[in-house]
Parts: structure tokens; sequence; C-alpha cells
């Protein structure tokens, strides 16, 4: 069973502050993603990756960072966390065409 | 740029009623097209997906065609259960593989007993 582990599970944080959210897959993925997830928008891409030390950007990157240190572990840093980004945040793997998700972590910014 | 519209919800239903959730999709390729479904608390899982045009891809009594000609891929089940509550997001991906999937903005489905 793919598995994708996120961390923490819930996070509050003040405007302005420093968030990280981490995300560990133990599928053997080259490919790893990371989603926020809004009523009314769905799913949509923050950054992905193809492998260690690689990054693309997605579709709504500003005020994200993302880093991929190694096959299994990928990143996302909130710098200056806003209120907008008060959000559920997955991320998840692919070997190329089925995504597997993690179960998601909730973050709000206050 | 590639792109997914899918049955704006909520959708309510009654347990063994029919459900159609109406998925059409733009792109310039020739994708792959998936279901997945996605329960409270959880993180989204694969319904099923249908990697060629004109064939029917299923799964726990869903099933959907991928229709080239009308570029849909219209999600159905004949009778619903209340356990067949969750979101359901239609999504297209690159046959490549690798570059993210594509997203509708997915539907709330809610079946009462």
């Amino acid at each position: 069973e793919a598995a994708v582990t996120q961390s923490p599970r819930n996070k509050v944080t003040v405007t302005g502050g420093n968030v990280t959210l981490s995300c560990r897959q133990t599928n053997s993925h080259n490919y790893m993603y990371w989603y926020r997830q809004d009523t009314g928008h769905g799913l949509r891409l923050i950054h992905y990756s193809y492998g260690a030390g690689n990054l693309q950007i997605g579709d709504v990157p500003d005020g994200y960072k993302a880093t991929r240190t190694t096959q299994e572990d990928f990143f996302l840093l909130l710098e200056l966390a806003s209120p907008s980004q008060t959000s559920l945040y997955f991320c998840a793997s692919s070997a190329g065409t089925e995504v597997f998700f993690g179960k998601g972590t909730r973050l709000t910014v206050v | 740029g590639d792109s997914v519209t899918q049955t704006e919800g909520p959708v309510t239903l009654s347990e063994g009623t029919s459900l159609t959730v109406n998925c059409s999709y733009e792109t310039k390729q020739y994708p792959t097209l998936f279901w997945y479904v996605q329960y409270p608390g959880e993180g989204p899982q694969l319904l099923f997906k249908v990697p060629k045009a004109n064939e029917k891809g299923s799964n726990r009594g869903f099933e959907a065609t991928y229709n080239k000609e009308a570029t849909s891929f219209h999600l159905q089940k004949a009778s619903v259960q209340e356990s067949d509550s969750a979101v359901y997001y239609c999504a297209l991906g690159e046959n490549q593989g690798g570059r993210a999937l594509i997203f509708g903005t997915g539907t709330t489905v809610s079946v009462s007993p």
C-alpha cells in the first residue's frame, strides 16, 4: 500500500509567522506534489518535484517555497504566513500516472 | 491550457436513487482521465482511471466512459448508498506522466438513508 505521511496534521500560526509543512513518502516514487484545497477551488497545485534537489512551480506558487531534500522528503515553507494561506494542504506522490495523497495538514493563519 | 469542469455541488440524494456527476475537459493532448473520491478526514484516493478514448472504467458500482468526441467523462452509479457520501473529483493527466493531474473543483455528494 502506497504511503504518504504528512506532519503536522493541524497547525495554527500568526500572520507573518514562519511555517514548515513536512511530507514523507515510502513509495519510491520520483514525483511529489503539494496541493492546497479550498471550497470552490478544489485542488490547486502549489509546487512539485521530479526528484531530490528538483523543484517545479505549480499553478498557485506565490507565498510558498518548497524543497525536496531526498527522494522521500518534500517540504512546503511559508516564510511570511498570511490569512489567505489558511487552507487544507495535501502532499502527494506518483510514479507517473496515479497520484497517492496523504491525509492533509490543516493550516490556520490568524 | 488544460482544464476540467464538473457538476457544482452539493448534490443531495436518497439511498437507492441514481447519481450522475458531469465532467467535461479541455486539452490538446491525449490524456488519461480519472475519478478520485475523498471521504471526510482523508486525502483523495483513486476511484478508477481510463487511459484510452471510448473505453469505460468502473469500480464499486461507479462507472464512466471516456468520450473523446464530446470531451466528457461523466460519473454514474445506478443505486447509491449512504457510504457513497463524499467529494468526487474528475481529473486529467498527460500520458507521459510526471506533470501533476489537473483536477476539477470537486462535487460534494450527500446520500441520506
